[in-house]
């Protein structure tokens, strides 16, 4: 079964719009983390935010911003101020304990926003 | 600069080939990740490792195997290549706790 739901396989935006990106996952462990990482049609992966699950605070990176509601499962990307750069797939990822030495990191299927001049 | 790279951007191969696609790391992480990337279902993690000697299935490992004999290499072996496998192979890596994860460029194979 999926444990990471993305639900928008593709998104537009207007430029300088703020943009959510859904994301939804299903662990049972209480100690978890969730990541959010850009993939733009050069192929790289790079990171953008990080939330535990014991931070008491919405993780904030320039202009991305996790919207994290434990008790709903849920850790929507909002993006502010969208620009022509932003326009990539998105990926949501969750890091959960895979055993007692290790942890495992596991993605969604992704979402491509587009940015519209 | 942190650094993973992966031996291979592209790759042809035939069917029932073996096929070694390696990946290393320069940042003396524990943690390294095969996944495999196709449309429209992501990243799928295949195998990962947490410390030298010590692999972990995935949730796709069926037909692949891995090796990590040193710290800084993990490598994703597919014993008999099927064209089922053609697809984008990300590696990554990353430090015990922190979790953020510092990718490869990736291997592009195709198998004909």
């Amino acid at each position: 079964a999926q444990k990471i739901t993305q639900t928008q396989p593709g998104m537009f935006v207007q430029e300088k719009e703020a943009v959510t990106l859904d994301c939804t996952y299903d662990t049972s462990d209480p100690s978890y983390g969730l990541f959010w990482y850009k993939q733009p049609s050069s192929g790289e992966m790079i990171f953008l935010i990080y939330q535990g699950s014991y931070d008491q605070q919405n993780a904030t990176e320039g202009r991305y911003s996790l919207n994290f509601q434990k008790a709903r499962k849920s850790a929507n990307l909002v993006i502010s101020a969208s620009q022509l750069g932003d326009s990539a797939m998105y990926f949501c990822a969750m890091r959960e304990p895979g055993g007692a030495s290790y942890d495992k990191v596991i993605f969604g299927p992704g979402t491509s926003l587009s940015v519209i001049p | 600069d942190v650094k993973v790279t992966q031996s291979s951007r592209y790759l042809v191969k035939r069917t029932g080939e073996k096929v070694f696609l390696e990946c290393v790391q320069d940042m003396d992480h524990e943690n390294m990740f095969w996944y495999r990337q196709d449309p429209g279902l992501g990243l799928r993690l295949i195998y990962f490792s947490y410390d030298v000697k010590m692999k972990e299935k995935g949730d796709i490992p069926e037909g692949y195997s891995v090796s990590r004999e040193k710290k800084e290499r993990f490598s994703l072996i597919l014993e008999s290549a099927s064209t089922n496998q053609t697809s984008m192979y990300l590696c990554a890596s990353t430090p015990t706790v922190t979790g953020e994860l510092f990718f490869g460029e990736g291997s592009r194979l195709t198998v004909l």
